[in-house]
């Protein structure tokens, strides 16, 4: 069964924190997703990366970052948390042209 | 320049009855088309997919969409809903003229009364 892993459900950080979410897929996907979910907006890609160390900024990148030192992970950073990030944010991994497969999501909230 | 919309935020229907989840496009070149579904708490779930061929496709849990090139159009659509369809509906689409980029619909809910 193919899965999409997602360090954390539930996270609650303070402004100004650095926050780091991970994603793990063992599906030897070369395409990687980060999006994050606000009601009313549906998913708004925030970043990707087709190969290990490449990435491309998606729609809605300011105030984000991300790393993939190895086919398999794919982690977002919060430089410095702030409260409009408070969202829930999806990683998703795909091959080629298929449908991607999503991890069950993060709740960040900033206080 | 890509978009999708569900010109619906909700939908209501009766256990039994036909439902439809509506979607239209703009995207160059020739679309990829997807729904995905999210229930409670979850994340979401891939449903179906236009590459190329059949206009009908068919999909899980009963599901199925038509493509319709001159109405840019991917309607998800199901003959007999049931109280458990009753969840969130994303439709997406990608360009195949390159690039990995989906969008996503802001999403429609479907509620099924029993």
């Amino acid at each position: 069964d193919v899965k999409v892993t997602q360090s954390s459900r539930y996270l609650v950080k303070r402004t100004g924190e650095k926050v780091f979410l991970e994603c793990v897929q063992d599906m030897d996907h070369e395409n990687m997703f980060w999006y994050r979910q606000d009601p009313g907006l549906g998913l708004r890609l925030i970043y990707f990366s087709y190969d290990v160390k490449m990435k491309e900024k998606g729609d809605i990148p300011e105030g984000y970052s991300v790393s993939r030192e190895k086919k398999e992970r794919f982690s977002l950073i919060l430089e410095s948390a702030s409260t409009n990030q408070t969202s829930m944010y999806l990683c998703a991994s795909s091959s080629g042209v298929r449908e991607q497969f999503f991890g069950p999501g993060t709740r960040l909230t900033v206080l | 320049a890509q978009s999708v919309a569900q010109p619906e935020d909700q939908v209501n229907v009766a256990e039994g009855n036909p439902l439809t989840v509506k979607c239209t496009y703009s995207v160059s070149g020739n679309p990829y088309l997807f729904w995905y579904v999210q229930y409670p708490n979850r994340g979401l779930q891939f449903l179906l997919k236009y590459i190329t061929g059949d206009n009908l496709v068919k999909g899980s849990y009963g599901f199925e969409a038509e493509f319709n090139k001159s109405q840019t159009s991917f309607h998800l659509k199901k003959p007999s809903a049931l109280v458990s369809d009753s969840a969130l509906y994303f439709c997406a689409v990608r360009a195949n003229t390159g690039g990995f980029k989906t969008i996503f619909g802001a999403g429609t809910r479907l509620f099924v009364k029993a």
